[in-house]
């Protein structure tokens, strides 16, 4: 059973579009990290959300961590094609303080 | 970015082959890891380190072989190792509070 679930797994559009990508858990974190990994790579951290109902934004990205804690969301809008990248997201179990890391979603935004 | 800095990029080998990857870290963190990142699954944590010893062993097989000499130096030692431990390799470290900071990884295969 994966603790943390991405949607979609893969996702393709074209550039100037909006976007959505989801981060799904049953269980609850302190605090969530996203990530964006380009080929070649390791993930480079993006943020870190930690409140309840927390609202992050990074120019064209906006994140938001769920009331209860349980999940989160990246939006990006007029998505470019330097944005093309395998996003993760990972969650910091509260007491185990153990990193639990998503599969992904696969982003290309063509020109 | 050359915060943390891997050592070989790629890497092939036979399973009789005994091998080393090498990290390191010029951030001043004082924890570092050894996750695995195969197709399909999400990261997995196999080693960390804080303060050079070794705090978990995440049920790794013998054939890795982690050392960590000093708090910006983290090794692991690869010996017979099986065809599905061909993957990439990333070293991570990170300081107080979430958020890593990862190397650019190995990409290991093994014949």
């Amino acid at each position: 059973t994966q603790l943390l679930e991405q949607s979609p797994q893969f996702l393709s559009i074209q550039e100037g579009e909006n976007l959505t990508v989801y981060c799904n858990s049953s269980s609850v974190f302190s605090s969530l990290q996203w990530y964006r990994q380009e080929p070649g790579e390791g993930p480079v951290l993006l943020v870190t959300v930690v409140t309840g109902g927390e609202v992050k934004k990074l120019k064209r990205l906006t994140f938001q961590f769920g009331d209860a804690r349980k999940d989160s969301s990246l939006h990006i809008t007029a998505a470019q094609p330097g944005d093309t990248g395998l996003y993760l997201c990972a969650g910091l179990q509260g007491g185990s303080e153990k990193l639990v890391f998503g599969k992904g979603t696969k982003l290309t935004v063509n020109p | 970015e050359t915060g943390v800095t891997q050592t070989p990029r790629h890497l092939v080998m036979g399973m009789t082959n005994k091998k080393s990857l090498k990290c390191e870290q010029h951030l001043g963190h004082n924890a570092m890891y050894w996750y695995k990142q195969s197709a399909k699954k999400p990261l997995e944590l196999m080693f960390v380190y804080n303060f050079k010893e070794q705090t978990e062993n995440n049920s790794v097989p013998s054939r890795f072989s982690p050392e960590c000499p000093n708090s910006s130096h983290l090794f692991l030692h690869l010996h017979t190792l099986q065809p599905e431990d061909s993957a990439l390799y990333l070293c991570a470290s990170s300081q107080e509070g979430p958020g890593l900071s990862f190397g650019p990884g190995t990409r290991l295969t093994v014949l």
